[in-house]
């Protein structure tokens, strides 16, 4: 089973800085596989990225990923009072299982 | 407006059991597989359990396995999963997810979620 592990746990930021959040699997996957989420408290995750590069619809182009094998980053160029919440990248593997990462938290410092 | 819907939670004994649903619309159901995610009070995402278009591939996380059904009935538009031998350790808000199965396997539209709750 491929675990995902993300860091930093916690990311301090002011708006207008710029974030990046690491995601590293245990075992190279497809770049296929890789996804990000965004999940502020109370609601539902949203889709931001899959296919480890591309945005889902409607999201903003401050929100891009990268990476590729094991090490994947999910970058939000300029934060938007908006952008502060947990972040959870996802993968899918051929067993099959989906498995998330444990999460960054995006706060404001 | 695609939409998920949820309902079924509620609290209950250990070993007891409990059917959530979740209902579509604003979307073709019958063309996309579906999976249900939970998330424990204050935790992370966990995958539990999903199923193909027509429900001839079903998948469990090893947590659940033996122990949850996934189901769907496309003519309902309605995905359900059968919770039995409920453990405190199942208490979580449960998800329903759309699931991209065309090589991506990625979720994008989620419900709103509803919450079980496992104690005696």
């Amino acid at each position: 089973e491929i675990v995902l592990r993300q860091s930093p746990g916690t990311l301090s930021l002011s708006p207008g800085e710029r974030a990046t959040l690491s995601c590293r699997a245990s075992q190279s996957l497809s770049s296929s596989y890789l996804a990000w989420y965004q999940q502020k408290p109370g609601q539902a995750p949203r889709l931001l990225i899959y296919g480890a590069s591309s945005r889902a619809t409607g999201i903003p182009d401050r929100f891009s990923g990268s990476g590729s094998g094991t090490d994947f980053t999910l970058t939000i160029s300029r934060l938007e009072p908006e952008d502060f919440a947990v972040y959870y990248c996802q993968q899918f593997d051929n067993s099959p299982t989906w498995t998330f990462g444990q999460g960054t938290k995006v706060e404001i410092k | 407006e695609v939409q998920l819907v949820e309902s079924g939670g509620g609290l209950l004994q250990p070993g007891g059991s409990l059917r959530l649903s979740c209902a579509a619309s604003g979307f073709t159901f019958s063309s996309f597989a579906m999976s249900w995610v939970r998330q424990a009070p204050g935790k992370g995402l966990e995958w539990v359990s999903a199923i193909s278009i027509n429900g001839d591939n079903i998948h469990y996380a090893n947590s659940v396995k033996g122990r949850f059904i996934i189901s769907r009935d496309n003519s309902q538009n309605t995905l359900y999963l059968q919770m039995n031998s409920l453990r405190a350790e199942d208490t979580a808000v449960y998800y329903c997810a759309k699931t991209d199965s065309s090589g991506y396997y990625y979720m994008d539209v989620w419900g709103k979620g509803t919450t079980v709750t496992v104690s005696s």
